[in-house]
């Protein structure tokens, strides 16, 4: 099967420009994640899709960062603008519908890693 | 807000020596699971445990969960040049949402 899809995997910007990255997930998983992760960190969760619905994005910055994930399938994620401190990998993920056997089970795309400058 | 640490932050062996990584929980977890980031990689899932005192074996590779489901470690036999990587322990906690929560990473490096 097919693993999740991102892109781009490299951006260098400037601060203050905005970036967007594409996910396109595991065909079926009907939940998707975005998640930051910084060097030397573990991930961090910014927002979790089940379906298009947002299921969780308390950990947001919501004054720059947003996510989308029209139709149920792919998803967005913006920085609008972008701060030195945003400089990290952003991952994608999925997983098959919460309450379905190994729903928590993550697939993570390759990442695109942002450098701002 | 919940927190999963985990210790050492690094570690360095020799090829055929034993690595153990540590990782405790804040709250108690419904299920704890762990995953390996190859240098320059993505986190790519090896296993998950839900019952208390839970072990299971992949290879080399022994996993346990705490009685308490508050703490779990991963255990490899005789290490292998292919053993290095991050290994990150990740949580779920009913007490926080069920969402997901990732511990800092043990760097394994393995010297051959």
């Amino acid at each position: 099967e097919a693993g999740v899809a991102q892109s781009p995997r490299y951006k260098i910007i400037e601060k203050r420009q905005s970036v967007a990255f594409w996910c396109n997930p595991i065909s079926g998983h009907a939940t998707l994640y975005w998640y930051q992760q910084i060097l030397g960190q573990g991930p961090k969760l910014l927002i979790q899709f089940q379906n298009n619905g947002v299921v969780d994005d308390s950990q947001l910055p919501k004054d720059r960062f947003s996510a989308e994930r029209l139709k149920g399938v792919d998803s967005t994620l913006k920085i609008q603008p972008a701060k030195l401190e945003d400089s990290a990998v952003y991952l994608c993920a999925s997983s098959l519908i919460t309450g379905t056997p190994g729903a928590n089970v993550l697939t993570f795309g390759a990442g695109s890693r942002l450098t701002v400058l | 807000g919940q927190q999963v640490m985990q210790i050492p932050q690094y570690q360095h062996v020799q090829e055929g020596e034993d690595f153990t990584t540590y990782c405790n929980s804040s709250t108690t977890l419904s299920n704890i699971q762990w995953y390996k980031q190859r240098p320059g990689g993505h986190p790519v899932f090896l296993i998950q445990l839900v019952k208390s005192g839970e072990v299971k074996k992949q290879k080399r590779l022994t996993f346990q969960f705490g009685e308490a489901k508050k703490n779990s470690s991963l255990h490899i036999t005789a290490t292998q040049t292919t053993d290095v990587g991050t290994y990150f322990c990740a949580g779920i906690s009913m007490e926080y949402g069920n969402k997901l929560v990732f511990g800092a990473g043990t760097i394994l490096r393995v010297k051959s």
